[in-house]
């Protein structure tokens, strides 16, 4: 079967430094994603890695490590707006074309 | 505003009706995908469509029956649900269907009752 963890909740501090981890177990590995969804808001796309090592963007960095299967979501400078669930995303290969499978999410809350 | 618009937002049903849920995509890509969201759960994906022609359907029952009559448009037909089959229904496009960054729409948060 395939697994992916992250952890269900955090929370930080406005202004801080937060990581957020995935750890996965998947048949086939293509690339890694990251999304973040607002509350009853569309996922929107946030990363893609798919060599090892970090790949910065802005206040933003994602992290790959495919032999650990590991990566994390690196928010630099918290805003309030940071507030919302950030899914992990494993793409590999399916019957017919290249699926995500999803984590559950982790669900971060920044408080003043 | 991600280009791909779901309607309705929210709909409730009763376990004997017959309901539609609509996705369309003002992107120019040309894979759509319907993924299932519930609480506590992970996005599962449903189906795959890659120029109108289904490429994946993963195990879903059949009272979910998807159509997609173009590239632009994408239909999810709903009978005889049951309750554990409210979740929020999430639509989605890409250029194509490897590998590439999803384009999510809002979804149609359903409640069967």
């Amino acid at each position: 079967g395939q697994n992916i963890d992250q952890p269900t909740e955090m929370t930080a501090t406005e202004g801080a430094i937060v990581q957020i981890n995935c750890t996965y177990q998947t048949s086939g590995f293509n690339g890694l994603f990251w999304y973040q969804q607002h509350a009853g808001e569309a996922p929107t796309f946030l990363s893609y890695n798919v060599l090892d090592g970090l790949e910065e963007k802005g206040r933003f960095s994602s992290f790959l490590s495919r032999s650990k299967g590991y990566s994390y979501l690196l928010l630099k400078e918290l805003q309030m707006k940071d507030s919302a669930s950030y899914l992990c995303a494993v793409s590999r290969p399916g019957a017919g074309s290249y699926q995500l499978t999803f984590g559950k999410g982790t669900k971060l809350s920044v408080i003043p | 505003e991600t280009g791909v618009t779901q309607t309705p937002r929210h709909l409730v049903m009763g376990m004997t009706n017959k309901k539609s849920l609509k996705c369309e995509q003002h992107l120019g890509h040309n894979a759509m995908y319907w993924y299932k969201q519930s609480a506590k759960k992970p996005l599962e994906l449903m189906f795959v469509y890659s120029l109108e022609e289904r490429v994946e359907n993963n195990s879903v029952p059949s009272r979910f029956s998807p159509e997609c009559p173009n590239s632009s448009h994408l239909f999810l037909h709903l009978h005889t649900l049951q309750p554990e089959d409210s979740a929020l229904y999430l639509c989605a496009s890409s250029p194509t269907h490897h590998n590439e960054k999803l384009f999510f729409g809002s979804g149609t948060q359903l409640s069967v009752l």
